[in-house]
């Protein structure tokens, strides 16, 4: 069974700085996709960025960007220039093909002004 | 904007009795998945529908139940709703073969059980 792991409950970062967020998964399959997913407080969940497995470049949309080694079976999330607005809770999840997700347990990233 | 809707955005119930959350969207996607998230924790998938094909996770409880009447709809009812059910109701739409399988979530119903 596929598992996702999310070894930091909780980071914080200085405005303005770089933050990583660690995530690693579990899966024998070759075609997938994993995605970070952002949660704000009281908020609706959003898209912030995903990847597709079979790609090597890994994936940037603005300050977010990931570093995906798939031999590692590793996906870690990086947000340069912190805003107050990252603030939130940051799933890390996987999909196959076959329309399952898999969420890890979340990191709370506090933003510190 | 096509999005995912959820009615209402707060619910109150009695311990034991039946409630009925919605999910509609206006993305076409076939496939539906309600998810149960209690305070800090991940989204737990309760189950999805791959059009009218139903697909329960093994640990979801009889007490949860799902209608999808067509492709916009989609409802969780409960039938007899315990003080544990409390939670987030996070429902999503995902369209596979596009958008990188992407599920898009809807805003949740947070349940609350008196």
């Amino acid at each position: 069974a596929q598992t996702v792991t999310q070894s930091q409950p909780e980071m914080s970062v200085q405005e303005a700085e770089t933050v990583t967020l660690s995530c690693t998964y579990d899966t024998s399959e070759s075609d997938y996709y994993l995605f970070w997913y952002k949660q704000p407080p009281s908020r609706q969940m959003i898209l912030v960025i995903r990847q597709e497995a079979y790609k090597q470049q890994n994936a940037t949309e603005n300050r977010f960007s990931v570093n995906f080694q798939k031999a590692a079976k590793s996906f870690s999330l990086k947000i340069s220039d912190s805003q107050l607005g990252d603030a939130a809770m940051y799933f890390c999840a996987y999909s196959n093909t076959g329309n399952q997700f898999y969420f890890g347990t979340g990191t709370s990233l506090t933003v510190i002004p | 904007d096509a999005m995912v809707i959820q009615n209402p955005r707060y619910q109150v119930t009695q311990f034991g009795k039946p409630v009925t959350l919605s999910c509609s969207q206006t993305l076409n996607h076939n496939v539906m998945y309600w998810y149960q998230q209690k305070s800090s924790q991940a989204p737990k998938l309760l189950f999805h529908y791959y059009d009218k094909d139903f697909n329960n996770e093994a640990d979801t409880p009889d007490n949860f139940q799902s209608r999808r009447p067509n492709t916009s709809f989609c409802f969780l009812d409960i039938r007899s709703p315990g003080l544990g059910d409390a939670a987030m109701y996070l429902c999503a739409t995902s369209r596979p073969g596009t958008a990188k399988e992407t599920q898009y979530f809807g805003p949740g119903t947070r349940l609350l059980v008196l």
